[in-house]
């Protein structure tokens, strides 16, 4: 049972355009919700990262919503460029105690086109 | 920026040979994982430690062993290597007195191939 499932599998956007990127989860007691970009060869990093008492996150040309009923977060990276092409994966965690462990989503590969 | 090292990057090794994996992290931080990656796939969590001493299994079932006998490397180990232990083996750490423990950073990477 896949608790974060993302989508879409790859994205083609053009230079300037919005790259939007979905994830939905199952498991309620989450409380962090991370995105994470991979460029090919290299770990992850992660870029953006929202908390559920907060619908929208924003930090330069990355912003998270997030709609807690629908269980459903996604990024939206605006005025995309060639440079954001990479693999984006979200993810998601609870902590308390001995957890912090994250549940990624398949990934994302997002080509921006120049 | 994340200081956490991961050698060797790349090993190539024929089956049946022991390998070790080496993470070392100089942020001070007392959580450490390995994920597992396949090219362009997801990651799977398949062993964690909450600090000296303290491993737990992942989600996903492994072969591999690990050990934390110092806050800030945890290697991991193939006791006989096969061709199903290719992959990309990516460690990572979060937590500690000035970190947060639910931001994870991760090293560059180690990608195995068994032959």
């Amino acid at each position: 049972q896949q608790q974060v499932k993302q989508s879409p599998q790859s994205l083609i956007v053009q230079k300037g355009g919005i790259s939007i990127i979905n994830c939905a989860y199952e498991n309620t007691a989450f409380d962090y919700f991370p995105w994470y970009q991979q460029f090919p060869g290299k770990g992850p990093a992660l870029l953006i990262a929202i908390r559920p008492d907060v619908s929208e996150k924003k930090e330069g040309r990355f912003t998270i919503s997030f709609n807690k009923s629908a269980k459903q977060f996604s990024l939206h990276i605006m005025d995309s460029q060639p440079g954001d092409s990479a693999t984006y994966f979200c993810a998601a965690s609870k902590g308390g105690g001995s957890n912090y462990k994250l549940t990624f989503g398949k990934g994302t590969l997002l080509t921006v086109n120049p | 920026e994340a200081d956490i090292y991961q050698t060797p990057r790349y090993l190539v090794i024929g089956t049946g040979k022991k390998i070790t994996l080496e993470c070392s992290q100089t942020m001070g931080h007392d959580k450490m994982y390995w994920y597992q990656q396949d090219p362009g796939m997801e990651l799977h969590l398949i062993h964690y430690s909450y600090g000296v001493n303290s491993t737990e299994k992942g989600d996903l079932s492994s072969e591999s062993t690990v050990s934390r006998i110092r806050t800030e490397h945890f290697p991991l180990t193939l006791e006989s290597a096969r061709p199903s232990h290719t992959s990309q083996y990516l460690c990572a750490s979060s937590g500690g007195s000035l970190g947060s423990s639910y931001e994870q950073y991760f090293g560059p990477g180690t990608r195995l191939t068994v032959t």
